[in-house]
């Protein structure tokens, strides 16, 4: 059975700080591995990873994966009280060509910043 | 406008009656696929669709069905809900080799009495 593990499960920090958030996987015939934001409505996309050691970065938001030791980690610097909400980590499976199989999602990271 | 929508938003219902949730997207995408989200286990995956009548069972499929018939449409039917159903229900789409553009719909809360 695939499993996505995060941790930690929740996570209070003061603006300015920087944290970073654990992913790991156990996913048969993996394809990628796909970070989420979601507030107080449906998640929001924020990065695909799909090689080993290849770091996606959009503003103060990074991650990598590890295909290797099966995990990926969200970087977030200089947090800022808009990042509060709940960080989703999910692995895909391959369905064989270049179709997505299933998704396998973890339980989240709540991201508390406090001002 | 390039959206995922669902309907109803939310809905009370009891127990036995059947009902259908629809989604549908609006950016021809290949992938389609049902979630339901429970208060501290994340979200989980119910049914996909990699392509018109193609279907297969996520990881939580029991008490669902689904059907695939046109490319843009997507319903997730309860046949007989029970109370154990009540959730936050998403739908959701991604371009097949793209994951850039998978879009949510806005989601339907589901209450079976």
């Amino acid at each position: 059975e695939d499993k996505v593990v995060q941790s930690p499960l929740s996570l209070v920090v003061h603006e300015g700080d920087t944290v970073t958030l654990n992913c790991s996987y156990e996913v048969t015939n993996f394809r990628s591995l796909l970070w989420y934001k979601q507030e107080k409505k449906a998640p929001t996309f924020l990065f695909m990873l799909t090689s080993s050691g290849i770091e996606k970065k959009s503003g103060r938001l990074s991650s990598i994966l590890d295909k290797k030791e099966l995990f990926s980690i969200l970087n977030i610097t200089a947090t800022q009280t808009g990042d509060s909400a709940v960080y989703l980590c999910a692995g895909v499976t391959n369905a064989g060509g270049t179709s997505y199989g299933k998704l396998t999602f973890g339980q989240g990271t709540i991201l508390t910043v406090h001002p | 406008e390039a959206q995922v929508t669902q309907n109803p938003r939310y809905l009370i219902t009891v127990t036995g009656k059947k009902l259908t949730v629809t989604c549908s997207q609006n950016m021809n995408h290949e992938y389609m696929s049902w979630y339901r989200q429970d208060p501290g286990l994340g979200l989980r995956q119910i049914y996909y669709s990699m392509n018109v009548e193609v279907t297969d069972k996520g990881d939580v499929p029991e008490g669902y069905k689904v059907s695939r018939k046109e490319k843009r449409n997507f319903p997730l039917i309860l046949e007989s809900p029970s109370p154990n159903q009540t959730s936050l229900y998403f739908c959701a789409s991604i371009k097949v080799g793209d994951a850039d553009t998978q879009y949510f719909g806005p989601g339907t809360r589901l209450t079976v009495l």
